[in-house]
């Protein structure tokens, strides 16, 4: 079975730090990989999308994509408390497929 | 404003009724997903929609139906036969279902159980 696996946390990091999200994914015919944000009872909202290996940049986000070690991460440098979500990965395995990771909870202490 | 909408946003069921979830977007996206969100897991797919007239079941479609025939509209509805129906449920949408296709997803209904 098509897995996406994140660690759930919560991930506790201070205000200003960096915070490191890491994905796992089973299906080596994943062709592309996205990071959610989800605050509690909202919808995900898409942060960065990432398909090919190496890193990727976005203003605060990085993601990085490791194809042969089926390992997704996201970077976020300066975190603010407004940071605090539920972050998820996903990857998409083809035929209108995304498998989705349960998300790691992210605490950014003020 | 162009999105994703949802209705309503609380809905609660019965003991062997149907409801239904509304979902409209204005996108102009051809592809369209419901999926569920169960606390502490992932979402998983229950039915997409490539093209009007056409839908696919998910992973979890056992208990839900839909209907495709608008491109703007996908409702879903959960059945008497959907045992445990108590969850979040989220609408989306993407320009096509291709690799590089973003979803983007409609506020969500909570469906609960009296």
């Amino acid at each position: 079975q098509k897995e996406v696996e994140q660690n759930s946390g919560p991930l506790s990091v201070p205000e200003g730090a960096i915070a490191s999200l890491n994905c796992t994914y089973s299906d080596r015919v994943s062709q592309s990989f996205f990071w959610y944000r989800q605050y509690s009872g909202k919808s995900p909202e898409l942060i960065m999308s990432i398909y090919s290996n190496g890193d990727k940049e976005d203003g605060r986000f990085t993601a990085q994509l490791n194809k042969a070690s089926q390992y997704v991460s996201l970077l976020i440098r300066d975190s603010q408390p407004s940071d605090s979500a539920t972050y998820l990965c996903a990857a998409y395995t083809g035929g209108f497929k995304t498998i989705f990771g349960a998300g790691t909870r992210l605490f950014v202490k003020a | 404003d162009g999105g994703i909408t949802q209705s309503p946003k609380y809905l609660f069921r019965k003991e062997g009724q149907n409801v239904t979830l509304s979902c409209e977007q204005n996108l102009n996206h051809d592809a369209m997903y419901w999926y569920r969100q169960d606390p502490g897991q992932g979402l998983r797919l229950i039915y997409y929609s490539q093209i009007v007239n056409d839908f696919q079941k998910g992973d979890i479609a056992e208990g839900y139906s839909v209907s495709r025939e608008k491109k703007e509209s996908f409702p879903l509805t959960v059945t008497s036969a959907q045992k445990n129906p108590t969850a979040f449920y989220l609408c989306a949408a993407s320009r096509s279902g291709g690799a590089a296709e973003t979803q983007y997803f409609g506020p969500g209904t909570r469906l609960l159980v009296l």
